[in-house]
């Protein structure tokens, strides 16, 4: 069964801090993956698309790289902010399905 | 450009009745899939539709339905509602679908009493 995974659950920073959210899929077979950010009770808003032949992904304080021979990609936030806080979820597009599979997500705190 | 836009924002059912929701695409985009997220299941997908035509379905009851129509806007329906259905559904849109940038709408949350 192709599964994708986020570990921690949960992550509590003090501001400034330079963080990476992790995810895990259990097929290296893969179209793409996405980065999204839900904030609570709303819809998810897109942040990266990472193209299977692609290593990297940049955007103002975030980068997500991909390693598809080892089924991770992680996002690193820089300078991390309050407003940063939210659940962060990964999506993987794997070869055999069209649809997107998610992780549970990473909900993160920035504290002031 | 206008984002994603889904209606109604909140939904309130009982039991046994049916429920209508609506999406409409970023102008432009095609392909318009619907997300059931749960905090138990978390997001899982429902079903994916494109020129009218359904081209992707997920592992839901036959209760579920949806169509598409010309203009790209999208519904779903559920029938016969349980009280597992309550849920933020959420509905997705991309320019040909497949592996294309998906973007999100805000939800529709549908509580089932």
């Amino acid at each position: 069964k192709q599964e994708v995974t986020q570990i921690p659950a949960a992550l509590s920073v003090p501001e400034g801090e330079n963080l990476v959210l992790n995810c895990s899929f259990t097929d290296s077979a893969i179209y793409n993956l996405q980065w999204f950010r839900q904030d609570p009770g709303k819809g998810l808003t897109s942040l990266l698309l990472i193209q299977s032949s692609q290593r990297e992904q940049t955007s103002g304080r975030l980068n997500a790289s991909l390693d598809k021979s080892s089924g991770r990609s992680t996002l690193y936030i820089a300078a991390s902010q309050p407003g940063d806080s939210a659940t962060y979820l990964c999506a993987v597009r794997f070869d055999s399905a069209r649809q997107l599979t998610f992780g549970s997500g990473t909900q993160l705190t920035v504290l002031p | 450009k206008a984002g994603v836009t889904q209606t109604p924002r909140y939904l309130i059912k009982t039991r046994g009745q049916q429920v209508t929701l609506s999406c409409s695409p970023i102008s432009g985009h095609r392909s318009v899939s619907w997300y059931q997220q749960t905090p138990g299941q978390g997001l899982q997908f429902l079903f994916e539709y494109f020129s009218e035509t359904q081209r992707n379905k997920g592992n839901f009851p036959g209760r579920f339905s949806g169509r598409q129509f010309s203009n790209s806007r999208s519904e779903m329906n559920v029938s016969t509602l349980e009280l597992g259905d309550s849920a933020l559904y959420l509905c997705a849109s991309s320019l040909v679908g497949g592996i294309d940038e998906q973007f999100f709408g805000p939800g529709t949350r549908l509580t089932v009493l």
